[in-house]
């Protein structure tokens, strides 16, 4: 089954305790994306990669770091987590021929204490 | 000014009602539109999407797009309680996207 899958799905941490939030799809997909969507902001794009070793900066990329060694993975690397960082966090994938279907994982909701 | 912006509602139908969900957007050089559908504790799945201007229809969904207003709209006929669900516009330029806040979409049996 094609798909998003992103581990884990629930997290409480306490500040400054660095965590990953992991994503991998199995589409052979280009782009990989990470959003957070917070109640009355909406979805935003933290980070976002063309391909491997390929990264740039969304929206809101303060306080995140991200990689793209290998084309299924794409990790969300919070270094010292705070509490504005409590949030729903989402991973989506695309083909790079398909320029507006992202496909998206089923979240990981995180509360930073 | 945000890129998109989107009513947050939440609007709530009766069964086989017409639902119209809007939203605008501040670029006028923006092109690519979609319509994502949220269900609770799920992550986004893309409903629609249209280039430029005019209008799109997929079955019982019709998008829309103004740009001399700068208007999104989503359609919905004979909603149904499995419509049920948060609606977000969104908005492509380049490599990146830009999303409305999502209306939050009831449809009552």
């Amino acid at each position: 089954e094609a798909q998003v899958t992103q581990n884990p799905r629930y997290l409480i941490t306490v500040t400054g305790k660095k965590l990953t939030v992991t994503c991998s799809q199995n589409m052979n997909h280009e782009y990989m994306s990470w959003y957070r969507q917070d109640p009355g902001l909406g979805l935003r794009q933290i980070y976002y990669s063309m391909n491997v070793e390929v990264t740039d900066k969304g929206d809101v990329p303060e306080g995140y770091k991200v990689s793209r060694k290998e084309k299924r993975n794409f990790p969300l690397i919070l270094e010292s987590p705070s509490p504005n960082q409590t949030s729903l966090y989402f991973c989506a994938s695309k083909a790079r021929g398909a320029r507006l279907t992202q496909y998206f994982g089923p979240g990981t909701r995180l509360l930073v204490l | 000014q945000k890129e998109v912006e989107q009513d947050p509602g939440p609007l709530s139908v009766p069964e086989g009602a017409i639902v119209s969900l809007n939203c605008t957007y501040s670029n006028s050089a923006f092109q690519y539109f979609m319509w994502y559908r949220q269900y609770s504790r799920k992550g986004p799945e893309l409903l629609m999407y249209t280039y430029s201007s005019g209008n799109k229809e997929d079955g019982r969904f019709t998008a829309q797009v103004d740009k001399s207003s700068k208007y999104i709209s989503l359609f919905i006929r004979d909603s149904q309680p499995s419509d049920s669900a948060t609606y977000l516009c969104a908005i492509n330029t380049g490599n990146q996207f830009y999303f409305g806040t999502g209306t939050s979409l009831t449809v009552i049996p």
